[in-house]
C-alpha cells in the first residue's frame, strides 16, 4: 500500500522569507500523481500544486514550487516571499495513475505559521 | 473545477442518533470519494461512490456504519449511523477535477460533533 510521510508537523518562517516543507513517499508504482493541499482554518482543502510522475520538471505556480525527486521518493514544497495568507495545514498527497478516478492517500499534514 | 455543495456545514448530534450529509456537485462526476478527518489529523477515506453500484469501502469502514447513495451524477449521500463521541470528525466529499492528474476538488466539510 501506498504511504505519505509528513515528518514536520510544524513549521514557521517569517513573512516575506522562504520554506520549505518536506514530504516522502512510498509506491511501487511507476505512474502516479503528487500533490499539496492547503487547509486553512476555514477546513476547505485547497489545491495548491500538483506533480506527474512522468514528468521530470519540476513544477511551480506562482510561489509555490517543489523539487521532485522520483528516485527518492520526494516531494518537498517551497514556499517563496511567504504571506500571512499562507498560515494554514499543508498536506501532501498521492494518488495513482490508472486511467480512472483514484484515491488520495494523504501525510499527517505540517502546520505552518507565518509570522509578522 | 467541479463546485461542491456540501450540507450541513456543522452539526452537533446525541450519541445513538444518526445524520445524513449531501454532496451536490456542479457537474456529472463518475466518483465520488467520501473522507474523515478526525480532530487534529489527516485525511482518510471512507469509502468511493459510483453512480449505480455499491459503494466500495476502505479498510476500517463499514457499510451498516456509514451507509453511502448515490442516486445520479451529481449526488451523493453519507449517513453516520448510531452515532458515538469517537464519530465526532470533519466530514468531506470530493469529486476528481475533470482529467486525470488534474487534482481533486473538495466540499467545504461537515463539522460533527457528537455529544
Amino acid at each position: 500500500a501506498q504511504t505519505v510521510t509528513q515528518s514536520q508537523p510544524e513549521m514557521s518562517v517569517q513573512e516575506a522569507e522562504t520554506v520549505t516543507l518536506s514530504c516522502t513517499y512510498d509506491t511501487s508504482e511507476s505512474d502516479y500523481y503528487l500533490f499539496w493541499y492547503k487547509q486553512p482554518p476555514s477546513r476547505q482543502m485547497i489545491l495548491v500544486i500538483r506533480q506527474e510522475a512522468y514528468k521530470q520538471q519540476n513544477a511551480t505556480e506562482n510561489r509555490f514550487s517543489v523539487n521532485f525527486q522520483k528516485a527518492a521518493k520526494s516531494f518537498s514544497l517551497k514556499i517563496s516571499d511567504s504571506q500571512l495568507g499562507d498560515a494554514a495545514m499543508y498536506f501532501c498527497a498521492y494518488s495513482h495513475a490508472q486511467g480512472g478516478s483514484e484515491k488520495l492517500v494523504f501525510g499527517k499534514g505540517t502546520k505552518l505559521t507565518v509570522n509578522p | 473545477s467541479a463546485v461542491i455543495s456540501q450540507k450541513p456545514s456543522r452539526d452537533i448530534c446525541q450519541r445513538g442518533t444518526s445524520l445524513t450529509i449531501q454532496c451536490q456537485v456542479d457537474s456529472q462526476v463518475t466518483m465520488m470519494f467520501w473522507y474523515r478527518q478526525q480532530p487534529g489529523q489527516s485525511l482518510t477515506l471512507i469509502a468511493t461512490a459510483n453512480q449505480g453500484s455499491e459503494a466500495t469501502y476502505e479498510s476500517g469502514f463499514v457499510i451498516d456504519k456509514f451507509p453511502i447513495s448515490r442516486p445520479n451524477l451529481t449526488f451523493s449521500t453519507l449517513t453516520v449511523s448510531n452515532m458515538s463521541p469517537e464519530d465526532s470528525s470533519i466530514y468531506l466529499c470530493s469529486v476528481e477535477n475533470g482529467v486525470a492528474g488534474y487534482g481533486y476538488t473538495f466540499g467545504s466539510g461537515t463539522r460533527l460533533t457528537v455529544v
